[in-house]
């Protein structure tokens, strides 16, 4: 079946440090892949996708590379800022559904 | 502005009553999903919809209702057969059902039973 696992949360880390959330997937075919971001209270905002393998996704200073040899999406940023604090979903969609990991939890402290 | 909204922000329900969630889109979107979120999870589908007056369930439709009428439109009836219905609702809309839509999001309606 399809399916996303994500790291497990929560990760804390202090403001500049280098950030890697790892995601790998499960699925027919060959999904589009998708990183999106929720800050408390609110919904899921688009952070960066990618539609095919070795395509890499970037916004706002993350970047995420399509690995289909490795079935993953893993998400990094060079330099966290205190405002990056929220809980990240991977995603994938094989055209007829979307399929969320559970969330990773970032908290940035100062 | 384009985007999608949700209300009301946060619901209060008594045990037995149904209670419907509203969700609207001026994106000219031709698909609509509805997601349930529960704490330290990820996001379970309940209904989505490709066109008006069309729709199909998700994984977890028991005890909700939806319907399509129009295209901006995709209102949740969440019922009284719906054994745990407190949780975090999303409303998500795309330009189609394909592999490689982005799905967007409205901010969601917080729904509690009392």
């Amino acid at each position: 079946g399809n399916s996303v696992t994500q790291m497990e949360g929560p990760v804390t880390l202090s403001e500049e440090a280098f950030l890697t959330i790892n995601c790998t997937y499960t699925a027919t075919g060959y999904p589009s892949l998708f990183w999106y971001v929720q800050y408390p209270g609110e919904g899921l905002q688009l952070l960066l996708k990618a539609t095919k393998a070795d395509d890499k996704g970037s916004n706002k200073g993350f970047e995420a590379t399509y690995r289909k040899e490795t079935t993953s999406f893993h998400l990094e940023k060079g330099s966290v800022q205190v405002s990056d604090s929220a809980v990240y979903f991977c995603a994938l969609n094989t055209g007829n559904q979307f399929y969320f990991g559970t969330g990773t939890s970032l908290t940035v402290i100062p | 502005d384009g985007g999608i909204t949700q209300s009301p922000k946060y619901l209060f329900r008594k045990e037995g009553q149904n209670v419907t969630l509203s969700c609207e889109q001026n994106l000219n979107h031709d698909a609509m999903y509805w997601y349930r979120q529960d704490p330290g999870q990820g996001l379970r589908l309940i209904y989505y919809s490709q066109i008006v007056n069309d729709f199909q369930k998700g994984d977890i439709a028991e005890g909700y209702s939806v319907s399509r009428e129009k295209k901006e439109s995709f209102p949740l009836t969440v019922t009284s057969a719906q054994k745990n219905p407190t949780a975090f609702y999303l409303c998500a809309s795309s330009m189609r059902v394909g592999k490689a839509d982005t799905q967007y999001f409205g901010p969601g309606t917080r729904l509690t039973v009392l």
